[in-house]
């Protein structure tokens, strides 16, 4: 059984850094096809997909988030980990992980819900 | 800066079908974007439907599909149910990067 959850701090200020990690059990991002991914959502607006990251370690950014945006793994805890930069309260949402596999984004963790207020 | 198009709300009746769908500011939606389509219902995470255009999931009712429909990705619902009400999210694959729909909101009256 696939499962994902979300962690991190729930209230940043505004030009922080945001640390979320992704725990994950049930596959092996060591497998082909294989990739977990980064999607937000501002309360009562739509989803964004905002990064993914395969096992051979190839990432891949929203344009519109490039710069601020980066996605790293560590296998050894089945961890996936966003890092965004200079936080602004426009970046208010829950931000969820998922799972991909081939071009199925199909388990999605509960979401974590992040506040940017001084 | 890619757009992905959804029609903002659709209203059904029980029993119904509707079709939602997703359009591409590139111009025609193809199997290779992968359409995925997603349910959202308030206060809780998407759940997956569809991948790659018409793929169910295990859990996906018989009563959802999908198509490609006059150059757009399609959602279809038959004999839709009242619990279907919620909001739809489409997903395309733009060369290695992602974009949502702006979402659909289905409301079943």
């Amino acid at each position: 059984q696939i499962t994902l959850k979300e962690s991190g701090p729930t209230l940043v200020k505004p030009t922080q850094t945001l640390t979320l990690t992704c725990t994950f059990s049930g596959f092996s991002l060591s497998t082909s096809g294989v990739a977990v991914g980064w999607i937000r959502q501002p309360p009562g607006k739509a989803l964004e997909w905002l990064a993914l990251l395969y096992g051979n370690d190839d990432k891949r950014y929203s344009p519109s988030l490039k710069g601020r945006v980066t996605i790293t793994k560590d296998t050894a805890t089945n961890q996936v980990v966003l890092t965004m930069t200079n936080m602004d309260p426009v970046d208010t949402a829950t931000y969820y992980c998922a799972h991909r596999l081939n071009s199925a984004f199909d388990i999605w963790g509960q979401g974590t819900m992040v506040t940017v207020s001084s | 800066q890619t757009v992905v198009t959804q029609e903002p709300s659709l209203t059904v009746s029980p029993g119904g079908t509707v079709t939602l769908t997703c359009a591409s500011s590139t111009g025609a939606v193809t199997s290779g974007h992968y359409p995925n389509w997603f349910q959202q219902k308030p206060g809780q995470a998407p759940r997956a439907l569809i991948y790659t255009t018409s793929n169910i999931h295990p859990w996906t009712p018989a009563r959802f599909s999908g198509s490609l429909l006059g150059g757009r990705a399609a959602l279809i619902l038959s004999g839709v149910q009242p619990e279907d009400e919620a909001d739809y999210y489409c997903l395309l694959h733009y060369d290695g990067v992602w974009v949502f729909g702006g979402g659909t909101k289905l409301t079943v009256l």
